[in-house]
């Protein structure tokens, strides 16, 4: 099935450090969804955005809704152990249900 | 947010066996829900999307035979994996979308099954 572009696909990080993670698309998505998922359990979900250009924040996290409408990125300050764990974006085009879901980004903080 | 659940969270089973998975909305009603399958250290794929009293809509290479789907209700989905096989082994999550407020999705805590 067809996947977004996720990066970094892994990050190890410093405790306190701030992380930055995106995903791409070659095509135009109206909605964009950050989960987190811990091992074994199903994705919890971070922030939802649904505007070009939509900056919204979640506690320590942040995320965009690219002016192209075909990116999202989403930073995390500050970064904790807990915020160990695999973040996912899902794009959902117009027209669709469905959500496409990125590769992932393996985060691994180092206290 | 709004809860979903799965049931059961584990099942082993022999080969040829049939097993179902139950998905439920907790606090709100889903028009739709969708069906996914994990495959250790990989990401969520789509494998059908399940209307509340309509047929399911399967993705592309998805055997709907094999992945029977009903949605009798709108607040309970089912997934039965018919005749089992070691292959079928998989961490299978569902999903629901609501009837109000804006376009979003949640998860259920996923059904991880082994296949003997």
């Amino acid at each position: 099935g067809q996947q977004l572009n996720q990066s970094p696909q892994s990050m190890f990080i410093q405790e306190g450090e701030d992380v930055s993670m995106n995903c791409t698309s070659s095509s135009i998505f109206n909605t964009w969804l950050w989960y987190k998922q811990d091992p074994g359990e199903g994705p919890v979900l971070l922030i939802a955005l649904y505007k070009a250009g939509e900056l919204t924040s979640n506690g320590r996290l942040t995320a965009q809704f690219g002016i192209t409408r075909k990116d999202s990125f989403l930073n995390i300050s500050a970064s904790i152990p807990s915020d160990v764990g695999i973040y996912f974006c899902a794009g959902q085009r117009e027209g669709t249900y469905k959500y496409i879901f990125g590769t992932g980004t393996r985060l691994k903080v180092l206290a | 947010g709004a809860v979903v659940s799965q049931h059961p969270s584990r099942v082993i089973c022999k080969s040829g066996t049939s097993v179902k998975i139950e998905c439920r909305s907790l606090d709100f009603q889903a028009t739709t829900m969708f069906w996914y399958r994990q495959f250790p250290k990989k990401s969520l794929m789509l494998m059908a999307t399940s209307n509340e009293g309509s047929k399911a809509t399967y993705e592309q290479g998805v055997e709907k035979d094999k992945f029977l789907i009903n949605h009798a209700s709108l607040t309970l989905s089912t997934l039965t994996v018919t005749s089992a096989h070691p292959e079928d082994s998989s961490f299978y999550i569902c999903s629901a979308r609501g009837m109000a407020g804006r376009e979003t999705q949640y998860f259920g805590p996923g059904t991880r099954l082994l296949v003997l």
